[in-house]
């Protein structure tokens, strides 16, 4: 299957700093990309889509300024988390749906985890 | 989308069948049925997806329902790397993204 990466997989930050991860896909490419969040114990939850070339759509709630979503290439989307806080610390997982997908299956990412000092 | 119920947990005999069972009864005609796992601290691994038509895979089966109103997943041969937690996902398809559930905690006990 078509393979998604992430990086970093793990980071940790001081209260106040901006954390850059990004996500490739790796052997195909991507018009759309997923950034999701997941709390300890809890299910994914969306925070935002973006697609290439133009600006990302962010669910409701989640802040556009304070997670900043790139996605400038067909293989490659950032998520910015900008002046990072403690309650910013969780598991980010982006996934990316192939260009000549058929099926509309997601391809996901094996996650950064971040830890907000 | 449509709304999925799945149980909390569920426990499994290595080497036996899982079977993972999965209600979405106000499923649409248009609207697919996913699922997909997740290991602790990992991302979320596609298993299978299916209309109406029972699927198999490589991984595993999936046994849909004449009305569609609710479907199960089965690993025919559970294993301690099975162990993980287990979302099924309705969703209609190009365009739309997956909205998670909870999904089922598998434990496969040695």
């Amino acid at each position: 299957g078509a393979v998604v990466s992430q990086h970093p997989s793990w980071v940790i930050c001081k209260s106040g700093t901006s954390v850059k991860i990004e996500c490739r896909s790796l052997d195909f490419q991507a018009t759309t990309m997923f950034w999701y969040r997941q709390f300890p114990k809890q299910s994914l939850m969306l925070m935002a889509t973006s697609n290439e070339g133009s600006k990302a759509t962010y669910e409701q709630g989640v802040e556009k300024d304070k997670f900043l979503i790139n996605h400038a290439s067909l293989t490659l989307s950032t998520l910015t988390v900008t002046s990072a806080h403690p309650e910013d610390s969780s598991f980010y997982i982006c996934s990316a749906r192939s260009l000549a997908d058929s099926y509309n299956e997601q391809f996901f990412g094996p996650g950064t985890r971040l830890t907000v000092l | 989308d449509a709304k999925t119920t799945q149980p909390t947990s569920m426990d499994c005999a290595e080497g036996r069948a899982a079977n993972l069972p999965c209600n979405h009864s106000t499923i649409s005609g248009n609207e697919y049925v996913y699922w997909y796992r997740q290991i602790h601290s990992q991302g979320p691994q596609y298993i299978i997806h299916g209309l109406k038509n029972n699927e198999t895979n490589e991984m595993a089966s999936l046994i849909i329902t004449e009305d569609r109103k609710s479907s199960t997943l089965i690993l025919p041969h559970a294993t301690l790397r099975d162990t993980a937690v287990y979302y099924c996902i309705v969703r209609v398809g190009y365009g739309q993204n997956f909205v998670f559930g909870p999904g089922t905690r598998l434990s496969v006990l040695p």
